[in-house]
Formats: C-alpha cells, sequence, structure tokens
C-alpha cells in the first residue's frame, strides 16, 4: 500500500520555464511534508517542507503548494535550470509517530538548455 | 561544518554473511535514522535512533539490527543476507525534536552475490 504517491516516473521542462512536480498521500494523519533533490551517487538533498497548517511555502525559486482537503502537494521551480536535472522525492510524516519519513518513487525531472 | 558521513561507500557480500554499515552523523545533531532505498524506489524507513534507543521501526525483519553510541554515530547490521537486501542503505540525522528536516549522507551501496 503506497501512502505517497508520486505519479509521474519522469518531466522534461525548458530552461527557464516552469516546473511542477505533483505529489498525492493517502494517510490523513500526515502533518508534515518534504521535497528532496538527488543527484546520482549522492543522498538526497533537502529542499523545502511545509506543515498542514500551511498552504504554501517558499525558498527562492522552490515554492511548496500543500491542498489538505486533496491530499496533494506540489512543487515548483521557477525558472528552471539545467542543474535542477535531479530526482526529486516527496516524503511525509506523523507528528506523534516521529520522525520516520515515507517517501514517494520519485520523479526524474530534466531540464533541457 | 561536516554533513552525515557513511562508510563504507561500497560493499559486495554474499548470501548468508552478516555485514555492519557505519555513520556519523551532521554535527549538532542527536536523532539517526536508516533507509533502504531499491532501485527505481524511493527510501524506506529501516528504525530511528535517539539517546542511544531505537524510537520507530518500520516493516523490517529482526535481522536488521542497529545501535547508536554516545556520540550519536550509529551501525547498521543485517544478518543472513539475503539477494534481495542489495540496496542503497542512507543514514539521515536531525534534531530529536517534531519537524525537522533529516539530512542525508550519500549512502553505502551493499552488493549481495
Amino acid at each position: 500500500d503506497q501512502q505517497v504517491k508520486q505519479n509521474s516516473p519522469s518531466l522534461s521542462v525548458q530552461e527557464g520555464r516552469i516546473s511542477i512536480l505533483n505529489c498525492d498521500y493517502t494517510n490523513s494523519m500526515f502533518d508534515y511534508f518534504l521535497w528532496y533533490k538527488k543527484y546520482p551517487a549522492e543522498g538526497p538533498t533537502f529542499l523545502i517542507s511545509i506543515s498542514s497548517i500551511k498552504d504554501k511555502n517558499e525558498d527562492g525559486r522552490f515554492t511548496v503548494f500543500l491542498n489538505k482537503s486533496a491530499k496533494h502537494l506540489s512543487l515548483h521551480i521557477v525558472p528552471s535550470q539545467p542543474g535542477d536535472s535531479a530526482v526529486y522525492f516527496c516524503a511525509a510524516s506523523k507528528r506523534n509517530y516521529g520522525q520516520n519519513f515515507v517517501f514517494g518513487p520519485g520523479t526524474r525531472l530534466s531540464v533541457l538548455p | 561544518d561536516a554533513g552525515v558521513t557513511q562508510s563504507p561507500t561500497h560493499l559486495i557480500k554474499t548470501r548468508g554473511q552478516q555485514v555492519t554499515l557505519r555513520c556519523s552523523p551532521k554535527s549538532g545533531h542527536d536523532t539517526v535514522s536508516w533507509y533502504q532505498q531499491a532501485l527505481g524506489q524511493g527510501p524506506q524507513f529501516i528504525f530511528q535512533y535517539y539517546e542511544e534507543e531505537e524510537r520507530q521501526r518500520g516493516n523490517f525483519p529482526d535481522r536488521f539490527s542497529g545501535h547508536q553510541f554516545p556520540n550519536y554515530s550509529s551501525e547498521l547490521n543485517v544478518n543472513a543476507l539475503l539477494l534481495g537486501d542489495s540496496a542503497l542503505y542512507l543514514c539521515a540525522s536531525s534534531l530529536g525534536e517534531v519537524n525537522q528536516p533529516q539530512h542525508f549522507g550519500d549512502g553505502t551501496r551493499l552488493s549481495i552475490l
């Protein structure tokens, strides 16, 4: 039973345009969400997080939106750069159960010059 | 400021053997979590250590065990290795508080022959 889903295995975007990566979750107990970026042969790098008391969080070119009623979150990257090409993971956790994160399967983003 | 470090980077074992993987957390972090990442999937939570005790455990058999030392470093032990244990093993550290992002090492690639 996959509690965190990323239904697009891959996404290609032109440099300078917006990249939108989507994530859906099934467990309504999740209240803290993160996005990680992973390059080959490296560990995941933390990008941005959002707690369930918010519906938007921004950090530079990265914005995460949370729609609790739809159990959906998205990561927007504007403008996209070739260095953003990587695998992006969505992760979720439940406050009362510590910080063990449930990860989605990832979306491979390719930003084309 | 050293991030999360893991050793070794690669390891080859045969079925039935035992393995120990090591992790040093990011400076200032007191909580260590271990994840298994199979090819093409997101990381799966194995367990988490805080104050030298296992605080959370995912859906992994007892063959997977761990330890945390007073300096917060940690070991992951796997006994009676199976072919299916071949994966990237990731260590993540964080502060032992709610809603804190986890910071990952580059992982240990374990191959079982």
